[in-house]
């Protein structure tokens, strides 16, 4: 079965500190990873995904992830903080051979990014 | 702008009472789909649709039901509403087979 982990209910980070919201996933096959933010109120907006190629992917707003294979993480991470990042981040995967009906996601990160 | 629309927005309803969620695109994706949000259960997937005409069930579809005539449209019914069906509901779909889905606003729907 395909599960996502995001062991961090909330992250604090100052403004202009780097960020790291943490995700690590479980799939049969080459997994495909997603990361989704999530403003109060509002849908999810896409920010970045890894289906294959380089394992650092670049995405919107200045983020990005690096996909690690051996230890089944797909990090986000941001090199300067800015307050209008506070958001809920979601984590989502799915097999390479599965529909994506089988995308699953995890429970959220809050990042709360002070000034 | 091109998106996903969803209505209402908002809603309180009686509990037994029939209830439709509307769900219209304008990207003329093929799939579509409906989740449901829960504080602690994060996004579950309900209800989904991979091309006009057809439907399938996802993680957690007793107590609710979707149809999908046409390409822009996705609704999605309770037939007699229940408390637990408290939630906030998110329409979404995706074009191709790796792309990444698009979300509605989404429905905040309380059943008392």
């Amino acid at each position: 079965a395909q599960s996502v982990a995001q062991p961090e209910d909330q992250v604090n980070v100052a403004e202009g500190n780097p960020l790291t919201v943490k995700c690590t996933y479980s799939v049969s096959g080459n997994p495909y990873l997603f990361w989704y933010v999530q403003y109060p109120n509002r849908g999810l907006q896409f920010l970045l995904k890894y289906i294959t190629g380089d394992n650092l992917v670049k995405g919107s707003y200045g983020f990005e992830a690096e996909f690690n294979k051996s230890q089944t993480s797909f990090h986000l991470k941001k090199p300067s903080a800015l307050v209008s990042d506070s958001a809920l981040y979601l984590c989502a995967v799915r097999g390479g051979n599965t529909g994506f009906q089988k995308l699953v996601f995890g429970t959220g990160t809050r990042l709360l990014v002070s000034p | 702008i091109a998106g996903i629309t969803q209505a209402p927005t908002s809603q309180i309803l009686a509990a037994g009472r029939r209830m439709t969620l509307r769900c219209t695109q304008d990207m003329r994706h093929n799939a579509m789909y409906w989740y449901r949000q829960d504080l602690g259960l994060g996004l579950r997937l309900i209800h989904y649709s991979n091309t006009a005409g057809t439907t399938g069930k996802g993680e957690v579809p007793d107590g609710y039901s979707v149809s999908r005539a046409n390409t822009d449209d996705f609704p999605l019914t309770l037939a007699s509403a229940v408390p637990s069906q408290t939630s906030v509901y998110f329409c979404a779909s995706s074009d191709y087979r790796d792309g990444e889905l698009f979300f509605g606003e989404g429905s905040r729907l309380t059943v008392l």
